[in-house]
């Protein structure tokens, strides 16, 4: 079993819904990363967080320490947002490891 | 803002052949890393460095090795070239000491072995 699991692998939706995404990880961690990454292969840094949540335009993420869960939502969802989002973890358990979850596919059609 | 340059972008090898993959950031950052990433899996981490002059080993470090000469330099080599080694490679870097720092990523270098 991976120590971090998204769901779902693949998403598509129609322009303006409300979008879904969720992690779990089953490790201690210091901080978990949702990423970016666009059809061209870059790959961008939408949030850190370790407690709550952040909101950035229409993007939220939130974060259960206590049941090692996180969501990122996508509010009036648009084509642009198609990319894969990927959720990362830093282990607490010291040293430099980071364990990314395998990504979300999401196509949002217009 | 240069942030972090990988080259090349693309690269088709023959099995055996040799070859250094590129990676600089000019953001003073300390911790340097690569990652390759494979279809239906996570990234996974090659090689790290968290100063000039320190390297560690990742998840997946057979076949590779790494050197960190200078903090803004962070190259790649592939010594012997395995079709198992064709895969996307990512180069990242981050400010250093808290755990918690974002990861700012080069564009990646396709990489195949034929």
């Amino acid at each position: 079993k991976n120590e971090v699991e998204q769901s779902p692998q693949n998403l598509t939706a129609q322009e303006g819904e409300f979008i879904t995404i969720n992690c779990s990880y089953s490790v201690g961690i210091s901080a978990l990363h949702w990423l970016q990454q666009h059809p061209g292969g870059g790959i961008v840094s939408l949030f850190m967080l370790s407690s709550g949540k952040k909101k950035h335009g229409r993007l939220i993420a939130t974060i259960n320490i206590q049941e090692k869960h996180s969501s990122l939502h996508i509010t009036a969802s648009h084509p642009r947002d198609s990319a894969v989002y990927i959720c990362a973890v830093r282990s607490n358990t010291g040293g430099f490891k980071t364990i990314f979850g395998a990504g979300t596919r999401l196509f949002v059609k217009a | 803002n240069a942030g972090v340059t990988q080259t090349p972008k693309f690269q088709v090898l023959k099995t055996g052949q040799s070859m250094t993959l590129q990676c600089a950031q000019d953001m003073n950052h300390e911790y340097m890393s690569w990652y390759r990433q494979d279809p239906g899996m996570g990234l996974r981490l090659i090689h790290y460095s968290v100063g000039a002059g320190i390297t560690d080993q990742g998840e997946v470090p057979n076949g590779y090795n790494v050197s960190r000469s200078t903090t803004e330099d962070f190259p790649l080599r592939l010594l012997s070239a395995a079709p198992s080694q064709t895969s996307v490679y990512f180069c990242a870097s981050s400010p250093g000491r808290l755990g918690g720092n974002i990861q700012y990523f080069g564009a990646g270098t396709r990489l195949s072995v034929l």
